[in-house]
């Protein structure tokens, strides 16, 4: 089955300490996007890549870093500098000229410690 | 975009219809209709969308009036996996390749047994 993946559900991360959120997807999607909400929120957007080894900034990068090494895999790493990191994680994609039409994984939900 | 209005919350009995309605008074002749879900903790979930024809998929029905000032997300039989928090979303086809989703407080469905 095509799909989204997310790993892991549930992510503890102690101060000062960074961790990488995995997102995998074999729809043969171009673009893909991270996003963070909050409870009770909308979603608010991280970063996106549309092409393998590029990807841009979204509203609220900073404190967080990503990479595009593979079409299928764009993993979100939430550094230290990030101080409020405590939200649920969405990663998404969607066909070439179709960002209207998103795809979104199950999410990763992070607590710190 | 074309600012929407939905109900807060709505309730279900399971095995019925359920009419999700949006209003998008001031919606342009180049804006779509799109509806998104999302379940407690889950990632959300593209459903349907539409410009002026009534569609129909596999998930739900979408009816838009003629004026398209409004329309209603229509689920056949409602199940208690339905329950979710839905979005309506109005947006051009945008010909970029890259945008994000945007939702509003959008309507908690609650599929009661």
């Amino acid at each position: 089955d095509g799909g989204i993946t997310q790993s892991p559900k549930y992510l503890f991360r102690k101060e000062g300490q960074n961790v990488t959120l995995s997102c995998e997807q074999n729809l043969n999607h171009d673009a893909m996007y991270w996003y963070r909400q909050d409870p009770g929120q909308g979603l608010r957007l991280i970063y996106y890549s549309q092409i393998v080894n590029d990807f841009q900034k979204g509203d609220i990068a900073e404190g967080y870093s990503v990479s595009r090494e593979k079409k299928e895999s764009f993993p979100l790493t939430v550094t230290s500098a990030q101080k409020n990191p405590t939200a649920f994680y969405l990663c998404a994609s969607h066909e070439q000229g179709a960002p209207e039409t998103q795809y979104f994984g199950p999410g990763t939900r992070l607590l710190v410690l | 975009d074309a600012k929407t209005t939905q109900p807060p919350s709505m309730d279900c009995a399971e095995g019925r219809a359920a009419n999700l309605p949006c209003n998008h008074s001031t919606i342009s002749g180049n804006e779509y209709v799109y509806w998104y879900r999302q379940i407690h903790s889950q990632g959300p979930q593209y459903i349907i969308h539409g410009l002026k024809n009534n569609e129909t998929n596999e998930m739900a029905s979408l009816i838009i009036t003629e004026d398209r000032k409004s329309s209603t997300l229509i689920l056949p039989h409602a199940t208690l996996r339905d329950t979710a928090v839905y979005y309506c979303i109005v947006r051009p086809r945008t010909k970029t390749s890259y945008d994000k989703v945007i939702f509003g407080p959008g309507t908690s469905l609650s599929v009661i047994p």
